[in-house]
């Protein structure tokens, strides 16, 4: 069973400070990484995609990958209260479609 | 931005009646799938669709479950007899090359429930 794992929360920031969402995964021919972000009872949205090991920025976001521990990072900088949502981590193994998702964190910015 | 579009937002159906769900995928996309999330739970993968076909589908994805793109711009999903435990959101989804490499985009999804 491939799985794709995330701790639920929520997790708790203040207005300004950095948020660190982790995510561990099961299949070691994982190829492609990604952060959705889903506001309560809407639909995801692909906020970030990584691919190689290393850190990725895009403006207040940084995703980073580490294959061989299996371990893929969301760090949101500055976070700000809209930022509050639940982050999933999705994962493809290579295979023609499919992505499995984490159950996702919760994420509460404080003012 | 195009978007990809959901109907209904929410049904309702009585356990045993058939439903289709419509998507409407972003126009020069070539790959369409269908996940669906249970209230507090995962989303999970159900199928996937491409070339007029089914690519992959998963354990749920059972044959209660059919897909079908009718036309060139609508991808249905449906049920054949509902059961209380396919309440869920269901989401649409679409991708220009194999969204397992490059994410996709989702509609605003589906409520179904069935009393």
């Amino acid at each position: 069973q491939k799985e794709v794992e995330q701790n639920s929360g929520p997790l708790s920031v203040p207005e300004g400070a950095i948020a660190s969402l982790n995510c561990t995964y099961s299949d070691r021919v994982s190829q492609s990484f990604f952060w959705y972000r889903q506001y309560s009872g809407k639909s995801p949205e692909l906020i970030m995609s990584i691919y190689s090991n290393g850190d990725k920025e895009d403006g207040r976001f940084t995703a980073q990958l580490n294959k061989a521990s299996q371990y893929v990072s969301l760090l949101i900088r500055d976070s700000q209260p809209s930022d509050s949502a639940t982050y999933l981590c999705a994962v493809n193994t290579g295979t023609a479609s499919k992505l499995t998702f984490g159950t996702g964190t919760r994420l509460q910015v404080t003012l | 931005e195009p978007e990809v579009t959901q109907t209904p937002s929410h049904q309702v159906t009585q356990m045993g009646q058939e439903v289709i769900l419509r998507c409407v995928p972003i126009s020069n996309h070539l790959y369409f799938y269908w996940y669906r999330q249970i209230l507090g739970q995962k989303v999970e993968f159900l199928v996937s669709f491409y070339n007029n076909e089914i690519s992959e589908k998963s354990e749920i994805f059972d044959d209660q479950f059919s897909v079908e793109r009718p036309d060139g711009s609508n991808f249905t999903l449906k049920i054949r007899s509902t059961k209380l435990e396919d309440s869920a959101m269901y989401f649409c989804a679409s991708s220009k090359q194999t969204g397992g490499g490059y994410g996709y985009t989702f509609g605003s999804g589906t409520r179904l429930t069935v009393v």
